[in-house]
This record gives C-alpha cells, structure tokens and sequence, in this order.
C-alpha cells in the first residue's frame, strides 16, 4: 500500500472553478508540503506545514490556499482556477530529523481550461 | 537569491558512466539531496550529503565540495531503467525541512 496518497489522479476543470486536492499519509510524519511541477522550472514550493493547523507559505502561494486538519491529510484549495495553474502538483511527507528525506505521493495532474 | 543549476539533458551509453554535475547558491546550507523521477511518477530519494566527500549506494554516489557549492552524482553501469530526470535539491538553513529544486537533468541510455 502507497504510503502517500493523492486524489485525485487527473482532473480538467474550467477556469473560475473551485477545485480542491487531497493528500493522506500513513508514514506518521507530522510535515507535509505541496508542491507544483512544470516543464523547465523544477519543483517549487506552495506551502507546507509542520503539525496540525500549521500553515507555512512557501515560495508561490498566491492563488493557492490549504488547509491541515489532521497529522495524515493536508489538502492543497485553488479558489478560483486559471490557465496558469495547469501542473502536475505533488504532495510530500518528512520526518522531523533534518536529514530525512522527503517522500513524495504519486501526483495530480491538473488541467485547467 | 537562491540558485540551483544542472544541465537541462544527457545521452549516455548503456554499461557506461555518467556524471550529472549540480551547482548552487543558496542563502544557507544544511544538506543536499538528489532524487530521481521517471517521467510522469513522483521523485524517489537517492542519496543525501551534508558533509564534503562521497557517499556511495550501490551504482550511484553522489559527491559534495560545500567551499564550491557544487555536488555531481555518479551513475555507473547505466541501464536502461536509468533513463530519467535526477533532480538536486538544496536544504536551507532554518530547521523546516524546505527544499529548493534545480530544474532537473533528463538522463537518456542509448542501448
């Protein structure tokens, strides 16, 4: 079974739309983050969380919200979806110690029209 | 700022070895990581250096100069399963766990 979990897999949705993804974890790790993936730029950082109601912005937080309402599920909100946001977005879990790597859940595509 | 630079693409020859060079500059350092990503699935985690010299896992080992802000990994008797993205990712100085990713270097093995 998949340590981390993203749903949904793929998703094309309308511009102005409210989407919402979701992320749950088994590791017992209480950071979790997301991240967006577009062709060229690498991995870049939305927001991430230490602990339950925790929020951190990290380096492209505008137009994205998230929410983190237990230590397994952290849930990544666009509010109103453009073009623009159109990525595939990954979740990802850490354990506390500094050199704990990051594991990374499978990735939503997301397609916005 | 913040700066993490590899090279965009490779080709390498099946049985060969490749080097995937990396270079940061970053306003902090506590660790660097590379990671590997076949196309369309999530990173997997490869190696970790937080002090200068090698570490070696099997075919791969990843080397760290921190006075140089540089970092290659070591690829050895490639396969083609090797075909993939291998990102580099720096670990700033403050204790939340932030990565900060180059762009990723597509390795391609040619039989």
């Amino acid at each position: 079974d998949a340590d981390v979990t993203q749903t949904p897999r793929n998703r094309i949705t309308k511009t102005g739309k409210r989407i919402m993804l979701e992320c749950s974890q088994t590791k017992g790790h209480d950071r979790m983050y997301w991240y967006r993936q577009d062709p060229g730029l690498g991995l870049r950082l939305i927001y991430y969380s230490f602990d339950v109601k925790d929020i951190n912005k990290g380096e492209i937080s505008d137009g994205y919200s998230v929410s983190r309402q237990a230590q397994a599920k952290f849930s990544l909100s666009l509010e109103s979806a453009i073009p623009n946001q159109t990525a595939l977005y990954f979740c990802a879990t850490s354990a506390e110690m500094s050199h704990n790597e990051q594991f990374f859940g499978p990735g939503t595509r997301l397609t916005v029209l | 700022g913040q700066n993490i630079d590899q090279p965009t693409e490779m080709t390498a020859t099946e049985g060969a070895i490749v080097q995937i060079n990396c270079t940061y500059q970053t306003s902090g350092f506590n660790g660097l990581f590379w990671y590997q990503q076949h196309a369309g699935e999530a990173p997997t985690f490869l190696s970790y250096n937080v002090l200068d010299g090698l570490e070696e896992k099997g075919r791969f080992s990843s080397f760290l100069s921190r006075s140089k802000g540089y970092s290659y990994l070591l690829l050895k008797e490639l396969q083609m399963k090797d075909s993939a993205s291998y990102l580099c990712a720096v670990r700033g100085p403050s204790n939340t766990g932030k990565l900060i990713f180059g762009q990723g270097t597509t390795l391609q093995v040619k039989p």
